[in-house]
Formats: structure tokens, sequence, C-alpha cells
């Protein structure tokens, strides 16, 4: 079992919808970065949590360390959010700024 | 500023060959990451130098080897190229007080044939 698990893998939906990704995570943790992968393959860093919930524009975060579980929700969706989203997480023993990688949720926003 | 750089953008090799990929980063970073991307796979940790003058493996160090140059580069090589080889490849760098957020540069593809 991966120490951070995603889903869905996949996810599809229309312009408009309002849009949840989760994330699972098996080991005590320091940080849960949400990250997007571009189409053309850039990766950009959206959210750091350590606890609680944090918005940007439409993007927000949430996270429940005693669960450990987050998710990411986009409100009003639009085909340009269309991406790989990415769950990392930094656990409590990991020496460093090292962290380990969720599958990544495809989704795909279709006008 | 152009944050994290790679180079090249995309090579094929065949097997047995050696190629160095480089990256570099003009944000003063004192850490910087090698990753493999993999279809159906997350991001995965080749090596990592946590600040100049130092390197440690990550998940998947076999068949590769690094070098931190100086604060800014970061190189990685791959004496002979096999075909499992054959992924995407990531540089990164985060610096310390900013809570491990990573900035990547834009990839390097790589086919080995």
């Amino acid at each position: 079992k991966n120490e951070v698990e995603q889903s869905p893998q996949n996810l599809t939906a229309q312009e408009g919808e309002f849009i949840t990704i989760n994330c699972s995570y098996s080991v005590g943790i320091s940080a849960l970065h949400w990250l997007q992968q571009h189409p053309g393959g850039g990766i950009v860093s959206l959210f750091m949590l350590s606890s609680g919930k944090k918005k940007h524009g439409r993007l927000i975060a949430t996270i429940n360390i005693q669960e450990k579980h987050s998710s990411l929700h986009i409100t009003a969706s639009h085909p340009r959010d269309s991406a790989v989203y990415i769950c990392a997480v930094r656990g409590e023993e990991t020496s460093g700024s090292r962290l380990t990688f969720g599958e990544g949720t495809q989704l795909t926003v279709n006008p | 500023n152009a944050g994290v750089t790679q180079t090249p953008k995309f090579q094929v090799l065949k097997t047995g060959q050696s190629m160095t990929l480089q990256c570099a980063q003009d944000m003063n970073h004192n850490s910087m990451y090698w990753y493999r991307q993999d279809p159906g796979m997350g991001l995965r940790l080749i090596y990592y130098s946590a600040s100049e003058g130092t390197t440690d493996k990550g998940e998947v160090p076999n068949g590769y080897n690094v070098s931190r140059l100086n604060k800014r580069e970061f190189s990685l090589r791959l004496e002979s190229a096999a075909p499992s080889q054959t992924s995407v490849y990531f540089c990164a760098s985060s610096a310390p007080g900013h809570r491990d957020t990573q900035y990547f540069g834009p990839g390097t593809r790589l086919t080995v044939l």
C-alpha cells in the first residue's frame, strides 16, 4: 500500500461543476502539499498545509490531521483547470525537505 | 529570475550510452532534488542534495550518479543507460523556511532504446 493514496485517479467534469479530489496518507506528517501538473508537463505548487484550510481563488484545500486525509476542491470549474493534481506529504520522520508523492488525479473539464 | 532550468528537454539514447542531465536554479535555494516520473506512478526521488557539498540517495538511486557542482547546479548522470530508465526526469529545489515548497524545472523526456 502506498503511503499516499489519491482518489479518483481520473475525473471528468462539465464546466461550472464543483470538484473534489481526495488524498489519504498512512504516516504522521509535518506538512501536506497539493501540486498541479499542466498538460505541457510543468509542475507548480498550489498549497502547503499543516492544519485547517487554505483558499486561493477558486481552489480550496483542507486537511484533517486526525483522519490523515486532505481534499482539494475546485469551485466553478473551467476547462483551463484540466491538469493532473498531485498530493505530497512530508513525513514527521523525514530528514530535510523530502516529500512522498501520490500518483496524481487526472482532471478533465469539458466546456 | 529563470527559476529552475533543465537541459536537455528531450533526449534519445541507445542502451549503454551515457549522458548527464543538467539542472540549475537561481533562487539561492539550499536543497535540490532529482525525480523520475513514470506512467501510473507518483514522482519518485532519485537523489537529493540538502546543501552544497552533500548528496543522498532517494528511493530509486540505482543506475544514477549525481554531482552538486555548487549551490546553483545539480547534475544527474546515467553511466550506462538502460530501457528501464526511459522516463521523464524533473529537477526541483527548495529553501529552508518555506515549509518545503519545491520549485520544479520543466522536465527532460528521456527515451532509451
